[in-house]
Formats: structure tokens, sequence, C-alpha cells
């Protein structure tokens, strides 16, 4: 059964403050791993797809990293409006490739 | 473009009645994923369909829960008798014709039902 495990479950930093956020998985194959924001009463929001080590992918203050255990999402400089529970989420190979498995989440809140 | 249309937003039942969930996709997806997601864990993978096909169903409970995603109209979630573990937020997402099977693109999600059984 594919695992996914995030951590930590909740950061808190100061304005500025760069951190990363780790995502470690266990799948059978691995077509694609995804990231997303969720914010309070809404649904996730897309931010990457990887899907092969090595890869490296960047969205404003946010890259997002991958090795073949696991993914990194690093946050630069990161600001109030960053503050999100971030997911991360696997994709299998195989028949049942559109099953996404999600992990539980980092909830990260940004102090100005 | 409208996104991922849910409703209700918030749907309160009593224990025994029926919930009805609505799920209207982007315009022009044809994919549409129903995810679940409790208290404290991650979004859990419930039931994919095409219109007027259910293509996998594994993720739902086999007693009371069921879905179809007719030829015109919304994709329906509907719970009979629910009960207080039926409580949780109830997600839509969507995504184009051709990338059902295979979805390296991102998918689109609704904002959720959140369900409440008293």
């Amino acid at each position: 059964e594919d695992q996914v495990t995030q951590s930590p479950e909740a950061l808190r930093l100061q304005e500025g403050e760069s951190s990363s956020l780790n995502c470690s998985y266990t799948v059978s194959g691995l077509r694609g791993l995804f990231w997303y924001r969720q914010d309070p009463g809404k649904g996730p929001e897309f931010l990457f797809t990887l899907y092969s080590a090595g890869e490296e992918k960047e969205k404003e203050r946010l890259k997002a990293t991958l090795t073949k255990k696991e993914s990194f999402l690093h946050i630069t400089a990161p600001k109030p409006e960053d503050s999100s529970t971030y997911l991360c989420a696997v994709q299998p190979i195989g028949g049942s490739n559109y099953k996404l498995t999600f992990g539980k989440g980092t909830l990260l809140t940004v102090n100005p | 473009n409208a996104g991922v249309m849910q409703n209700p937003r918030h749907l309160v039942r009593r224990r025994g009645q029926e919930a009805r969930l609505r799920c209207s996709p982007m315009k022009g997806h044809s994919h549409v994923y129903w995810y679940r997601q409790l208290p404290e864990e991650g979004l859990k993978f419930m039931v994919y369909l095409q219109k007027e096909n259910i293509i996998d169903e594994s993720g739902m409970p086999k007693e009371r829960f069921s879905a179809e995603f007719p030829k015109e109209g919304p994709s329906i979630l509907r719970i009979q008798q629910v009960v207080r573990g039926d409580s949780a937020a109830y997600f839509c997402a969507s995504s184009p014709p051709g990338q059902g099977a295979s979805i390296n693109e991102k998918l689109f999600f609704g904002s959720g039902t959140q369900l409440s059984v008293l």
C-alpha cells in the first residue's frame, strides 16, 4: 500500500525565515509526486508535479525537489500569505494511476 | 471559467438521514473524482467517474454510499442512513478528457462540502 508521511506536522516561521518541509513516500512505482496548498475552508490548490529523482521546480518563493524516497518543499524568505497547509501526494504507476495518496499535510504559519 | 463547484458548502444531517452532495466539474471536464478528508487525516480517494460510468469505486464503503455522474447534470455522492463517523469534508476534483487514466497534469478541486452528522 502506498504511504506518504509529511513532517513536521506544524511549522511556525517569522517572515523572511527560510525553511523546508519534508514528504517521505513509499510506492511500488512512482509516476508523479504532487504538492498542493490548502487554505482553511477551501480545496487543495495545485503547486507542482515532479516526475523523476533529481527534478526541481520553482514558483515564486517555493522550490520543490525530489529524490527516490522523499521530496522537499523549500520556502525562501516566506511572507504571511504563504501561511497554509501544504499537502504532498503520490501517483502510482499502473492501472490505478488516477488514485492519489495524500499525506496529512504540514500546517505552515508565517508571522509578520 | 468557473472552477469546480460543490454544493452545499455545509450540510447538517441527523443520524439515519440521507445526504446528497453535488459536484459540477469545470467546463469541458468529463472525469470526476471524490475524496474524503476526515479530521486529522489526509485526503482519501473514494470514487472515480466518467460520464454515465463508474470507473473505480474501490475507496468507497460498500454499504450506504453511492455515486453517479449522469449524462446531464452534476455528479452526486449519496450517503444513506448517515452515522456520526460519516462527518467529514468531501471534496470533488475534475480533469479533462484524455487525462483521467493518466493524470500527469493537475487535478482541479472544489471547495468541498462539510458534512456534520448530529
